[in-house]
Parts: structure tokens; C-alpha cells; sequence
């Protein structure tokens, strides 16, 4: 079957890094997406990632194994308004998106 | 660029209401969008994948005469929620792809908050 594991919940201090790990089985693979959603609101898309390796984009990096079937999405210089729920998401061979419960991020001052 | 539109943004109505929900993609032609549904603390389910000018593709146990879908253009597809019932009340979110294939992020419309009395 189809499964995208990340954490529930994660707590980090302003100003500091945290890294969101996020483990795939999909049937295909045409990529994986990381979106942020705060609460009440839809999600915003911030990377993809089909190649292996970091694409870096501000303070927020997105990094690819797919030999390990493993991301994450690493956030500097965290800001309080960084605090929302982070989506990974994978992409299969149908082009259609299969996605994960969310990472809860909480920043604390 | 890339906007999409939904609306409304909340909805209270009693029970056996039906309830429309629109997406328009503002600033480019959408072949594909996608109906979303999430409970609170939970993660998106997708519902249904809506193409222009063909009928919408339904996820395993939602029923399609319950969730009718629209998508006669492609700047707009609508979601109806007929008889709407209490445990219809939900977040509804629908996102639109810009072309066919490949790499495309989903761009998302704001939800609609249901709640159904």
C-alpha cells in the first residue's frame, strides 16, 4: 500500500533550526512536495523535490533519498509565524498526490 | 500568479440544506482540480478529481450522489453538498493543476468551513 509517515508534533525555539522528516512508500514516484497549512487555513506549497540532493529556497531547505524513500524540510532562524502543520506530500505514477498526516510545529519564544 | 478562488468561506445551515461551493482559478485555465475534506487534526482526504469537460473521479467511499461536482469550464469547477447532514460539517478546500501531467503544484483555494446544524 500507499503510506507517508512524519511526525506528529514537533517544538522548537525561535530562532532556531528543526528538521521534519517524512519516510514514503508510494506506487511511483514523480516527486514529493512539502506544503504549510496554519490552522483554519488551506495549504501553501513550498518545494518539490524529484531528484535527489537539497534545493534551498530562504530559510526553508527540502532534501531527497529516493533510494531510502526519505525527506525533510529544514527551517533556519525560526520565526513565530512559522508555527503551523507541515504536509509532505508524494507524488505517484498517476500524478496524483498522496499525503501525510501533517508535522504540528510549535515554536516557543 | 497561480490564485485560486473559493467560495464561500463559511456556511451554517440546517440539516437537509444543500450547499454549493465554488473554485475558480483567477489567473490561468485549470484542467484538473481536486476536492479536499478535513476534520479537525486531521489530514487532507481527497474526495474527488474533477476534469474539464468530464465527469468527476470519485475516491472509495464517497458517494457521488452526495457530493455532486461540476467543472463545465476551466476557470471553474463547483462542489454540492446535497442534503447536507451534521456529519457533513467540515473543512472543504479544492486546489487546481494549471496543465496536464508532470510536475504541477497543486495551488489551493482558501476552504470553506461547513457547519451543518
Amino acid at each position: 500500500g500507499q503510506n507517508i509517515d512524519q511526525p506528529t508534533e514537533m517544538t522548537a525555539t525561535e530562532g532556531a533550526i528543526v528538521q521534519i522528516n517524512c519516510t514514503y512508500q508510494t506506487s511511483g514516484f514523480n516527486g514529493l512536495f512539502w506544503y504549510q497549512q496554519h490552522a483554519g487555513e488551506a495549504p501553501t506549497f513550498l518545494s518539490y523535490n524529484v531528484l535527489d540532493g537539497l534545493e534551498e529556497k530562504g530559510r526553508f531547505s527540502s532534501f531527497l533519498s529516493r533510494s531510502k524513500g526519505y525527506s525533510y524540510l529544514l527551517l533556519k532562524e525560526l520565526q513565530m509565524k512559522d508555527s503551523a502543520s507541515y504536509l509532505c506530500a508524494c507524488m505517484d505514477s498517476n500524478y496524483q498526490l498522496i499525503w501525510g498526516a501533517g508535522t504540528k510545529l510549535i515554536i516557543k519564544p | 500568479g497561480a490564485v485560486v478562488s473559493q467560495h464561500p468561506s463559511w456556511v451554517i445551515c440546517k440539516s437537509g440544506t444543500s450547499v454549493k461551493i465554488e473554485c475558480r482559478s483567477l489567473d490561468f485555465q485549470a484542467t484538473t482540480m481536486f476536492w479536499y475534506r478535513q476534520f479537525p487534526k486531521q489530514s487532507l482526504m481527497l474526495m474527488a478529481t474533477s476534469n474539464e469537460g468530464s465527469k468527476a473521479t470519485y475516491e472509495q467511499g464517497v458517494e457521488k450522489d452526495k457530493f455532486l461536482i461540476n467543472h463545465a469550464s476551466l476557470t471553474l469547477s463547483t462542489l454540492t453538498v446535497t442534503s447536507a447532514h451534521p456529519e457533513d460539517s467540515s473543512f472543504y478546500i479544492c486546489s487546481a493543476l494549471s496543465g496536464t501531467g508532470g510536475y504541477q503544484p497543486q495551488h489551493f483555494g482558501d476552504g470553506t468551513r461547513l457547519s451543518i446544524l
